[in-house]
């Protein structure tokens, strides 16, 4: 069974780059899934932030779309996430989740999130 | 955009019971590609429901799914402590790819 699991700093300073990674285990970014970051600030639903496939093909929420960056590492089965110029607003539990191989589309595994808060 | 408004907010219920949880999309899901998790705090969110109707592996049988085009329905059927949680329905095929409902939190009454 594929077991997710996010890391990176828990802090963040406004204005500077948050970078997280999503190691996979049980699983290879080279199958023929999609790779999906998703948030939830605090008291607020879930977001989908974008994915990856392992050709490195992506597809991004467009409200967030000209600050973030996914990147797949295959040599270390694991793939990343990079959001810029951060706010408070992008304060959130940031999970990283894979989608099924097969329609309809839908994420069968999911990391337990990791929470990143941005302040100085 | 396609917005799933989901209802009632919170749902206050007892174990036993029978839940009802709505989610109503602004357009036409595709394919119905509507998919229902639970969620708890602290915890992965997890895969109950997908193609509107499809229960997840090892998902207890008294979780359903209905619905198509822009009503979709999950119901439990009788309530067990353990199913107190948000729950949250998804979307896939519109622009962003994926959008959620806001959650509807079910607590014990």
């Amino acid at each position: 069974q594929v077991q997710l699991q996010e890391s990176g700093p828990g802090l963040v300073t406004p204005s500077g780059t948050l970078s997280l990674t999503c190691a996979v285990s049980g699983g290879s970014v080279g199958s023929s899934n999609w790779w999906n970051w998703v948030r939830q600030p605090p008291g607020q639903g879930l977001e989908w932030i974008g994915q990856i496939y392992q050709s490195g093909t992506t597809n991004y929420n467009p409200s967030l779309e000209s600050r973030v960056t996914i990147s797949v590492d295959k040599s270390k089965n694991q793939f990343s996430l990079q959001v810029t110029s951060v706010t408070a607003a992008d304060t959130a539990v940031y999970y990283c989740a894979r989608e099924s191989g097969v329609a309809p589309y839908h994420f069968d595994s999911w990391g337990r999130g990791t929470l990143v808060t941005v302040s100085s | 955009e396609i917005v799933l408004t989901q209802s009632p907010g919170t749902l206050s219920l007892s174990p036993g019971e029978r839940a009802t949880l709505s989610c109503r999309a602004s357009q036409s899901v595709s394919r119905n590609s509507l998919t229902w998790y639970q969620h708890k705090p602290g915890q992965a969110p997890k895969l109950l429901i997908y193609g509107a109707s499809s229960r997840a592996t090892g998902v207890p049988d008294r979780f359903s799914g209905s619905g198509s085009g822009t009503d979709f329905t999950l119901a439990i059927s009788r309530l067990e402590p353990e199913d107190f949680a948000v729950y949250y329905c998804q979307q896939y095929g519109g622009s962003p790819l994926y959008t959620f409902g806001q959650g509807t939190k079910l607590e014990i009454k």
